[in-house]
């Protein structure tokens, strides 16, 4: 079975650039978090999607933050436009349903903004 | 405030060693405790917990909760240069959010 796939692994931009994520969960999996971490710290949730539908993005900032989940399956992270404190890994997980208790994590993206 | 708490934050030991890491949480609405280990890559998922005083166990490595202290602990024995990662705790929530712990880094010396 194919885990959670990320692309791209490595971004490095310069501030004020826009950047995009991509994310594909496993198949049959409703639920899809994008996640960021930073350096020495565990991951924070920025948005939880069921299906196509955002369920909880109240940790994502959304002047320069967004997200989308079109066909409920694959999602795209957003940031536009970039700052410095944006360098993170930014992680995608998924599981079948929001009850069910483990996630799965993909690769994540590694941003770093010059 | 939803927080878990993971300690010590790093942990250096030799091969052989035996380690405690330990998870303290205040969480509303607790579903289940969650391990996982963290390469350079995605954290893979070691263990999840749900009922107090059942351990759980894989290999070297263990794991135990206590819901009414509020914490879980992993143990790992026999130490290996492989177990170096760190290891990350998080506590599944009624409102399906996983809030994870910062992590504790382990390095284990050959």
């Amino acid at each position: 079975e194919a885990g959670v796939v990320q692309s791209p692994r490595y971004k490095i931009i310069e501030k004020k650039q826009p950047v995009a994520f991509w994310c594909n969960p496993i198949s049959g999996h409703n639920t899809l978090y994008w996640y960021l971490q930073n350096l020495g710290q565990g991951p924070e949730l920025l948005i939880r999607y069921e299906n196509e539908e955002a369920v909880d993005d109240s940790q994502l900032p959304k002047d320069r933050f967004s997200a989308e989940r079109l066909k409920g399956v694959d999602s795209t992270l957003k940031i536009q436009p970039a700052e410095l404190g944006d360098s993170a890994v930014y992680l995608c997980a998924s599981s079948p349903t929001s009850s069910h208790n483990e996630q799965f994590f993909g690769p994540g993206t590694r941003l770093t903004v010059l | 405030e939803d927080k878990v708490v993971q300690s010590p934050l790093s942990l250096v030991v030799h091969e052989g060693d035996t380690v405690t890491l330990n998870c303290s949480y205040e969480v509303t609405n607790f579903r289940s405790l969650l391990w996982y280990k963290q390469e350079k890559k995605a954290p893979t998922f070691l263990f999840m917990l749900t009922s107090s005083g059942i351990e759980k166990k894989s290999g070297r490595l263990s794991s135990i909760l206590d819901k009414k202290e509020l914490f879980s602990i992993l143990n790992i024995t026999a130490t290996q240069t492989g177990d170096s990662a760190i290891y990350l705790c998080a506590v599944f929530s009624g409102t399906y959010k996983y809030i994870f712990g910062t992590g504790t880094r382990l390095k284990v010396l050959a």
